[in-house]
């Protein structure tokens, strides 16, 4: 099956910095990708969608000078929360697709908790 | 706008006991019909695809059953090791996004 792999698996920050979480495709070249974020006993909650080499489609109420979505290549997707605060804090999970599959790959999630 | 509805919320088995999950949708042009799996603090894990009404898919204990309004994930003889967070999903007409369920919280006791 396609792996997608995600780090870091967890991280803590102190508020007003920023976090990157990298996003990557193990097995196969990602033209798609999508960044989540979920909070507890909720579902996923779409952040963003990023096709390569091509800026992010933001869904409505995601801010986008917030949430930097960078998918230079076709393993590779960061995720940049700029100046964290503790209303960020939550499990950001990516998923990736290319055209053939069936459907998006997750990846093992970040847990990120804001100070 | 389409719409995926999951039920029951929870669900409590004994293991050894069969039961199913209900996933209700609508959507325009169905496109596929995907059951993920999701562990406590993990990524959602991929179990199937089911693409027309009548098709069925299994692995394991889990079997996948779909019909023009909806899919049952059927679970046989489960085991305290299925326990997890089952969500279903749809893509979004036109687009690649998937419209999740809420998902139904699995609990098999032993």
């Amino acid at each position: 099956g396609a792996v997608v792999s995600q780090h870091p698996s967890w991280v803590i920050c102190k508020s007003g910095t920023s976090v990157k979480i990298e996003c990557r495709s193990l097995d196969f070249q990602a033209t798609t990708m999508f960044w989540y974020r979920q909070f507890p006993k909720q579902s996923l909650m779409l952040m963003a969608t990023s096709n390569e080499g091509s800026k992010a489609t933001y869904e409505q109420g995601v801010e986008k000078d917030k949430f930097l979505i960078n998918h230079a290549s076709l393993t590779l997707s960061t995720l940049t929360v700029t100046s964290a605060h503790p209303e960020d804090s939550s499990f950001y999970i990516c998923s990736a697709r290319t055209p053939g599959m069936d459907t998006q790959y997750f990846g093992p999630g970040t847990r990120l908790t804001v100070l | 706008e389409d719409q995926v509805t999951q039920s029951p919320e929870a669900l409590r088995l004994q293991e050894g006991e069969s039961s199913s999950l209900n996933c209700s949708y609508t959507v325009s042009g169905l496109r596929g019909l995907f059951w993920y799996r999701q562990d406590p603090g993990k990524g959602p894990e991929f179990l199937f695809t089911l693409y027309s009404a009548g098709e069925e898919k299994e692995k394991e204990r889990l079997k996948a059953t779909l019909t023009k309004k909806e899919s049952f994930l059927h679970i046989t003889a489960p085991k305290p090791e299925d326990s997890a967070t089952y969500l279903c999903a749809v893509p979004q007409g036109g687009s690649e996004k998937l419209v999740f369920g809420k998902g139904t919280k699995l609990t098999v006791n032993p």
